[in-house]
């Protein structure tokens, strides 16, 4: 089946510092690739997302790239601040009309001032 | 705030008990979900309902019975659980199916259950 494996947490980064998250996926067809962030004490929300290959998905400084050839999607933010504090989960669905929203096991992110 | 209440944000129960759990959304939207995040795993879909029919149903244990009333309403009815049962209970929604081009899901802040 299809499956999310994302790198293990918890991230602990300064502020400033160059953010790298994992996510590589396993899926038959052409997915659709999600980044999701959950803040504490609140749901998730979706951060950004790509549907097809080559397509960079890019949201508050955030960026991640569809990549087919290593079946990845990583995340990336150039600068992180302390609110970048947060659980980040990788997610794909195996097409568009499903309602299968498969995630990752999360990444644990925090930022020290 | 995302539009999709949760309610109640935190709840005890012993493994004899019976309740059950509410989401709310306004926003229009006519698929709603029920998702269980544990720790260390990754968030398992349960239950989705499109038009206020099941559409999808994960293998999920029949002490867990889902209810939609209406599209804006969802239930968790609950009854006879395992102590492995505690978790964050999340609701979400969304207008359509969330593979659609500028779709997706919107989600509550979730229900913390444990199971004594």
């Amino acid at each position: 089946g299809d499956s999310v494996t994302q790198m293990e947490g918890p991230v602990t980064l300064s502020e400033e510092a160059f953010l790298t998250i994992n996510c590589t996926y396993t899926a038959t067809g052409y997915p659709s690739l999600f980044w999701y962030v959950q803040y504490p004490g609140e749901g998730l929300q979706l951060l950004l997302k790509a549907t097809k290959a080559d397509d960079k998905g890019s949201n508050k400084g955030f960026e991640a790239t569809y990549r087919k050839e290593t079946t990845s999607f990583h995340l990336e933010k150039g600068s992180v601040q302390v609110s970048d504090s947060a659980v980040y989960f990788c997610a794909l669905i195996p097409g568009a009309g499903s309602y299968q929203l498969t995630f990752g096991k999360g990444t644990k992110l925090s930022v020290i001032p | 705030e995302t539009g999709v209440t949760q309610t109640p944000r935190h709840l005890v129960m012993g493994m004899t008990n019976k309740k059950s759990l509410k989401c709310e959304q306004h926003l229009g939207h006519n698929a709603m979900y029920w998702y269980k995040q544990s720790a260390k795993k990754p968030l398992e879909l349960m239950f989705v309902y499109s038009l206020e029919e099941r559409v999808e149903n994960n293998s999920v244990p029949s002490r867990f019975s889902p209810e939609c009333p209406n599209s804006s309403h969802l239930f968790l009815h609950l009854h006879t659980l395992q102590p492995e049962d505690s978790a964050l209970y999340l609701c979400a929604s969304s207008r359509s199916v969330p593979g659609a081009p500028n779709e997706k899901l919107f989600f509550g802040s979730g229900t913390q259950l444990s199971v004594l």
